[in-house]
């Protein structure tokens, strides 16, 4: 089992909708939660960042993480054809033994169109 | 600010030839660096990370290694390189404990 999972879509929806992309995680020591957009032949460029649980918002997005469930959403709110792209979850862990280390551990990514 | 610098942006590559790929952070110090392979329409792999110079955790075993000769710089290199090496290959850093991460823009590397 990956310790984290993410339905890779593709998934396309009309422009003003709201989208939810999700992820699921079995590692209850995830610390930080993280959503990337990956335009394609581009580096991941961090969009939310949160580390407990329930909703932060910014702008049209809003990251929610819910630890008990372990399970977090991103949700876009009128979505735009600008936010075509691939989205990513990502989490960090401790690494034993390291003071200060993390690794970052990522979700396959969700390939996103939206239609005008 | 802090920038991260990943070159070259593109490679084509011979099998069985070397590899160097650089990182360089600025702006910050003693940051956590990161080496990640994204394969077609896969998610990223992580490969290396470190935490200090010198300091090199490798995750999977592969035909890659990764060296830190200072504190801002990260180095990917393969002695002979295969076909399964091409990728997508991103750098990325953070900084001091429980800060977000930020990635260079990444180098496509085509091995033929």
């Amino acid at each position: 089992q990956k310790e984290v999972e993410q339905d890779p879509g593709p998934l396309s929806v009309p422009e003003g909708a709201i989208v939810s992309l999700n992820c699921t995680y079995s590692n209850s020591a995830f610390q930080y939660f993280m959503w990337y957009r990956q335009y394609s032949r581009k580096g991941p460029e961090l969009l939310m960042y949160t580390y407990s649980s329930g909703n932060k918002e910014d702008g049209r997005f809003t990251a929610q993480v819910d630890k008990s469930s372990k399970y977090i959403s991103l949700f876009i709110r009128d979505s735009q054809p600008s936010d075509s792209a691939t989205y990513l979850c990502a989490m960090t862990v401790g690494v034993l033994g390291v003071q200060g280390a993390q690794k970052l551990v990522f979700g396959q990514g969700t390939r996103l169109t939206i239609n005008p | 600010s802090q920038t991260i610098h990943q070159w070259p942006a593109t490679l084509v590559q011979p099998v069985g030839s070397p590899l160097s790929l650089e990182c360089t952070v600025e702006g910050t110090s003693n940051p956590n660096l990161y080496w990640y392979r994204q394969a077609a329409g896969r998610g990223l792999q992580l490969l290396f990370y470190s935490v200090g110079i010198g300091q090199i955790s490798s995750e999977v075993p592969q035909n890659l290694s990764a060296s830190r000769p200072q504190d801002r710089q990260f180095i990917l290199s393969s002695k002979k390189l295969l076909l399964s090496d091409s990728g997508f290959y991103l750098c990325a850093w953070r900084g001091a404990v429980n800060t977000e991460a930020f990635f260079g823009q990444g180098t496509r590397l085509t091995v033929v």
